[in-house]
């Protein structure tokens, strides 16, 4: 089975602190991607990676970049965040297209 | 945790009747389709998907249908369980330069015992 871990369920920030979000996909997948999820919005696309070292904005970039050294992994930094970044985080990965994203558990982030 | 049910569509069936969740996709492009289940405080997970070249596809209890003269994308669940409780939601993958999943909002499927 595909698995897509992420580092945290739940995570406390502070405004203006930098916040690091960390997953991890065990199969070697090439493309990875991040997403936000907020009632009554649905999934809105932040990042996404084809490759190692390859990144391409979402729809919603602003307030975010991201990392990937390696295949496995891939990491969103919110540089300063705010309050309007208080979501659920979800990263999903695929081998290629057109075939299915598996998701991750989610990171719920509140920043206060 | 919060639910992500919030503002959504609902679907209320008893328990051991067939649901039937529906979903407009908008890019008549559009070259793949999937069915997502989400739990509350969970990541989504994948249920069936369909091809454009098909219009029916089957798995264990779930059906999908895709009629693409109206755009439009169907789960069927059998003899639906308390655990389908769930939001579920489709997903279209636009292709072209960057092949991206566009998801829909969802519907929250409730089911009575």
């Amino acid at each position: 089975d595909v698995k897509v871990t992420q580092s945290s369920r739940y995570l406390v920030k502070r405004t203006g602190e930098k916040v690091f979000l960390e997953c991890v996909q065990d199969m070697d997948h090439e493309n990875m991607f991040w997403y936000r999820q907020d009632p009554g919005l649905g999934l809105r696309l932040i990042y996404f990676s084809y490759d190692v070292k390859m990144k391409e904005k979402g729809d919603i970039p602003e307030g975010y970049s991201v990392s990937r050294e390696k295949k496995e992994r891939f990491s969103l930094i919110l540089e300063s965040a705010s309050t309007n970044q208080t979501s659920m985080y979800l990263c999903a990965s695929r081998r290629g297209s057109p075939y299915e994203q598996y998701f991750g558990p989610g990171t719920r982030l509140t920043v206060t | 945790g919060e639910s992500v049910g919030l503002h959504l569509p609902t679907l209320s069936v008893q328990e051991g009747d067939n649901s039937i969740i529906n979903c407009a996709y908008s890019n008549s492009a559009s070259d793949y389709f999937i069915w997502y289940k989400q739990e509350s405080g969970k990541g989504p997970q994948f249920i069936i998907d369909i091809r454009s070249n098909m219009d029916k596809r089957q798995g264990q209890r779930v059906t999908v249908l895709l009629n693409k003269t109206v755009k439009h994308l169907s789960l069927q669940i059998a003899a639906t369980q308390p655990g389908d409780s769930a939001v579920y939601f489709c997903a279209e993958n636009r292709g072209g330069a960057t092949n991206k999943l566009i998801f829909g909002t969802g519907t929250l499927l409730a089911v009575q015992p």
